[in-house]
């Protein structure tokens, strides 16, 4: 299976700060179609995970421009301006290019 | 609006078995293919499996492989999974989450198992 290692484990911010998570894999993700299926949610307290990031870059509808993700082959980044209390939750990086999916250990982004 | 409504938390003895629900609205459950993921807080996320409910044809995670099954109802526009077997190790929240990227996730539904 493929390990996503997702760092740090925890994150505290300042409202207004900025952060990045990364997220590295044991193995590239690039499909064999040339894809790269890394994508990024969000966990908030009590609620289900939502989609930010699909495909290691591409804001999902809805999603502020303040989130940005980037990387290659086996190493990831999501980045966060300006951080506001509706960004606080735990951040989750999900692999999808290989059998069997697996996600990262999740990164909890908190208040300093 | 694309909508997944799971179905109400659960208890289970051990050794029994549970059938979770997964209703979609706005749009048809064969236009994608359905995920199961498994949560619990100090885990993280697992995914299980898929369904592509156009075929009936799933996959599963090799951990899940035995404990998991996953249908799906066109008829009703409705997904589910059912788990057996139940220990300890299955007091989870089960989120059920459409398309590749997942970008719907149902509310999720708690499982939890208890003599």
């Amino acid at each position: 299976d493929v390990l996503m290692t997702q760092t740090p484990v925890s994150l505290p911010v300042s409202l207004g700060g900025q952060v990045s998570i990364s997220c590295r894999s044991s193995q590239s993700l690039v499909h064999s179609d040339g894809n790269t299926y890394l994508h990024w949610y969000l966990q908030k307290p009590g609620q289900s995970p939502q989609l930010l990031i699909y495909r290691v870059s591409n804001r999902f509808s809805g999603v502020p421009d303040r989130f940005s993700g980037s990387g290659s082959g086996t190493d990831f980044t999501l980045k966060i301006s300006r951080v506001e209390p509706e960004d606080l939750g735990v951040y989750y990086c999900l692999q999808s290019t290989h059998f069997p999916l697996t996600f990262g250990s999740g990164t909890k982004l908190e208040i300093k | 609006e694309v909508q997944l409504q799971q179905s109400g938390p659960e208890l289970r003895r051990p050794g029994s078995s549970v059938k979770l629900s997964c209703k979609a609205s706005g749009y048809s459950i064969t236009d994608y293919l359905m995920h199961w993921v498994k949560h619990r807080p100090e885990h993280g996320l697992e995914w299980i499996g898929w369904i592509d409910p156009e075929d009936g044809e799933t996959k599963y995670a090799q951990k899940f492989q035995s404990k998991a099954t996953l249908t799906a109802d066109t008829s009703s526009n409705t997904a589910y999974m059912q788990l057996s077997s139940l220990t300890s190790e299955d007091t989870a929240t089960y989120f059920c989450a459409s398309t590749g990227v997942f970008a719907y996730w149902g509310q999720g539904t708690l499982v939890t198992v208890s003599s």
